[in-house]
């Protein structure tokens, strides 16, 4: 079973800071990776994609370890408006069936 | 504007009766998805469709139906066989294809009264 790992939070983080959070995926023959923003009582909307090269827009940076099976979010110089569920997603090689996320990281920026 | 419309964006459904939920898209996307989200959860998968007249179950389909007799419409039932129904549903498309994003309706809220 394909599985999809977050640390569920919540971060709390003063504002300005930079945070940190990972999301681990278990079947290797995963290929396609995002991020993707959720606010309370809102859908999810896309935040990035995540490249075997790392990318970077702005403020935040996703990278990939293959090796080690897990994708990073990082966020530099923190906001208020930063404050949100993130919820990484994964697609296996061959996989009919779209996206399989994980549950999310809460994050909480504090003025 | 292009995009996944959901509706109704609130629903109230009182214990015993089906339920139907909209989702319409004008991105030309074939494949197109229902997720179920409990409160502090992830998204389950409830049904997928990446053609026109062909879906398959997902990880928690019993109790809904859906059906895609148009590329652009994809409607969930939720029937009285689903014993706790009450969620955020949202449903999303993408292109077929394997690196590509799913985009997402604004979903829709289902409470059982």
């Amino acid at each position: 079973r394909k599985e999809v790992e977050q640390d569920p939070g919540p971060f709390n983080v003063p504002e300005g800071a930079t945070v940190a959070f990972n999301c681990t995926y278990s079947n290797s023959a995963s290929q396609s990776f995002f991020w993707y923003r959720q606010d309370c009582r809102k859908e999810p909307k896309l935040l990035m994609s995540v490249y075997s090269s790392g990318n970077e827009d702005g403020r935040f940076t996703a990278q990939l370890n293959r090796a080690s099976q897990y994708i990073s979010l990082l966020i530099r110089d923190s906001k208020l408006s930063d404050s949100a569920t993130y919820l990484c997603a994964v697609n296996i090689e061959g996989g009919a069936d779209g996206l399989t996320f994980g549950k999310g990281t809460h994050l909480i920026i504090q003025p | 504007d292009g995009g996944i419309t959901q509706s109704p964006k609130y629903l109230f459904r009182k214990e015993g009766q089906n339920v139907t939920l909209s989702c319409e898209q004008n991105l030309n996307h074939d494949a197109m998805y229902w997720y179920r989200q409990d409160p502090g959860q992830g998204l389950r998968l409830i049904y997928y469709s990446q053609i026109v007249n062909d879906f398959q179950k997902g990880d928690i389909a019993e109790g809904y139906s859906v059906s895609r007799e148009k590329k652009e419409s994809f409607p969930l039932t939720v029937t009285s066989a689903q014993k706790n129904p009450t969620a955020f549903y949202l449903c999303a498309s993408s292109d077929r294809g394997l690196a590509t994003e799913a985009f997402f309706g604004q979903g829709t809220r289902l409470t059982v009264v």
